[in-house]
């Protein structure tokens, strides 16, 4: 069964440092994934998807995520952290009954 | 881009009695919407499926009595929670596909429901 699991209940950094949010993916077919992230007490917005066309996919407010299928990863990036970037970020897989499976989530702090 | 718009936003019930959440899809039709659950600082969990014309599918361990759902139109789910308790307390969150390959949904801004 389809399945991501994200390293890091919680992961801190500078404001303009690089955001690194670690996700590893288990299938057995090639996946889509996704990144969602979701502000406080808001629903979930969609940050990018890999549906298999290339592996470096980029998203919205400067995210960005490598499919790296030697490693089963979908790491997400951020060259420079923003105080606006501070949210729960979720990694997700479409599984096959196309059920959008959620990992536990990460929270992201910034640091001034 | 889609839209999914969830009604009320926020929700304080006493419990034993019942609450209904709704969820449209608003610029295109949805055969079919999912629902999740979401508690404090923890993922969403799926509770089912909601299939346009035809009965929902559940989860495992989700209650299909307790979480009574109607997806009456193709651009309207909705979610009844049956004689709530405080444990029902969550966030409800639901979701649309939006392309026909289905690698896209849109998340509603989700629901409070709170019990007391």
């Amino acid at each position: 069964a389809q399945s991501v699991t994200q390293l890091g209940s919680h992961v801190s950094v500078s404001e303009g440092a690089l955001v690194l949010l670690r996700c590893n993916y288990s299938s057995s077919v090639p996946p889509y994934l996704f990144w969602y992230v979701q502000y406080p007490n808001q629903g979930l917005q969609l940050l990018l998807k890999y549906t298999s066309a290339a592996t470096l996919v980029k998203g919205i407010n400067g995210f960005e995520a490598e499919f790296k299928k030697s490693e089963t990863s979908f790491h997400l990036t951020k060259p420079s952290a923003h105080m606006s970037d501070a949210a729960e970020y979720f990694c997700a897989v479409l599984n096959r009954d196309d059920k959008i499976i959620f990992g536990k989530g990460t929270r992201l702090h910034i640091l001034p | 881009g889609a839209v999914v718009s969830q009604h009320p936003s926020w929700v304080i019930c006493k419990s034993g009695t019942s609450v209904k959440i709704e969820c449209r899809s608003l610029d295109f039709q949805a055969t079919t919407m999912f629902w999740y659950r979401q508690f404090p600082k923890q993922s969403l969990m799926l509770m089912a499926t909601s299939n346009e014309g035809s009965k929902a599918t559940y989860e495992q361990g989700v209650e299909k009595d307790k979480f009574l759902i109607n997806h009456a139109s193709l651009t309207l789910s909705t979610l009844t929670v049956t004689s709530a308790h405080p444990e029902d307390s969550s966030f409800y969150i639901c979701s649309a596909p939006w392309d026909r390959e289905w690698n896209e949904q849109y998340f509603g801004p989700g629901t409070r429901l709170t019990v007391t």
